[in-house]
């Protein structure tokens, strides 16, 4: 168990729909980070929160945003949703300033 | 453009023997580099890091082999144990740190018992 908690695991919704993905991390961890999977291709960079405020941005398109609440925990909020959209999506955290990364397990999300 | 690239989508070795994981980077500023694990249904786990100013780092039955001139580095396993089957990420940043990991796609290793 790394420590770190996603929810919902799996959700399925149609096209044109709003999801939220949410994510807990690690007790004192302050950084949370975002993470796309799609079939067949590796982790791609999403982005990134420190105590709150944005530190890195990556490959993230404008119909999705993020924000990190003042609990530490995150919301990964995907818009206008598409068939390319279905991926896993996985949070990780960290103390801020190490290099190890703590994954969720990921949510599973299919648009169908 | 992919500037961690695993080319082995899949490896079997038998129990006992020795798993060797490849990764090849493009981007020469890279100087931090991470292997993680995944199962099914599990998020990945971080296993080994090396930084550039080493060669090679070793934890246990792993071992992870930095070529900086060829900008290559693997994974050595040995010896392989069926536990060892799952996925395997190479991961790398531009920054010591966990800022904008760039990943591999994952070799899938299986230990044949």
């Amino acid at each position: 168990d790394s420590g770190v908690t996603q929810t919902p695991k799996h959700l399925i919704t149609a096209t044109g729909q709003r999801v939220t993905l949410r994510c807990s991390p690690r007790s004192g961890d302050l950084s949370v980070y975002w993470y796309q999977q799609s079939l067949d291709q590796g982790l791609q960079f999403l982005i990134q929160y420190y105590n709150g405020e944005e530190r890195a941005k990556g490959n993230i398109l404008e119909r999705f945003s993020a924000q990190q609440f003042p609990d530490l925990h995150s919301e990964l909020n995907l818009s206008s949703l598409e068939l390319g959209d279905s991926a896993l999506y996985f949070c990780a955290s960290s103390s801020g300033t190490g290099e190890k990364l703590f994954f969720g397990s990921g949510t599973q999300l299919s648009v169908l | 453009d992919q500037q961690v690239k695993q080319n082995s989508p899949s490896l079997s070795v038998q129990e006992g023997r020795i798993s060797i994981l490849n990764c090849d980077y493009t981007n020469s500023m890279f100087d931090y580099f991470l292997w993680y694990k995944k199962y099914p249904a599990e998020g990945p786990t971080f296993l080994i890091s090396i930084s550039s100013i080493k060669d090679k780092n070793e934890d246990g039955r792993f071992t992870v082999f930095l070529n900086k001139s060829a900008k290559h580095l693997s994974l050595h396993i040995v010896p392989s144990q069926p536990g060892d089957s799952a996925v395997y990420f190479c991961a790398a940043s531009a920054q010591t740190g966990a800022n904008n990991l760039f990943f591999g796609t994952g070799t899938r290793l299986t230990v044949i018992p």
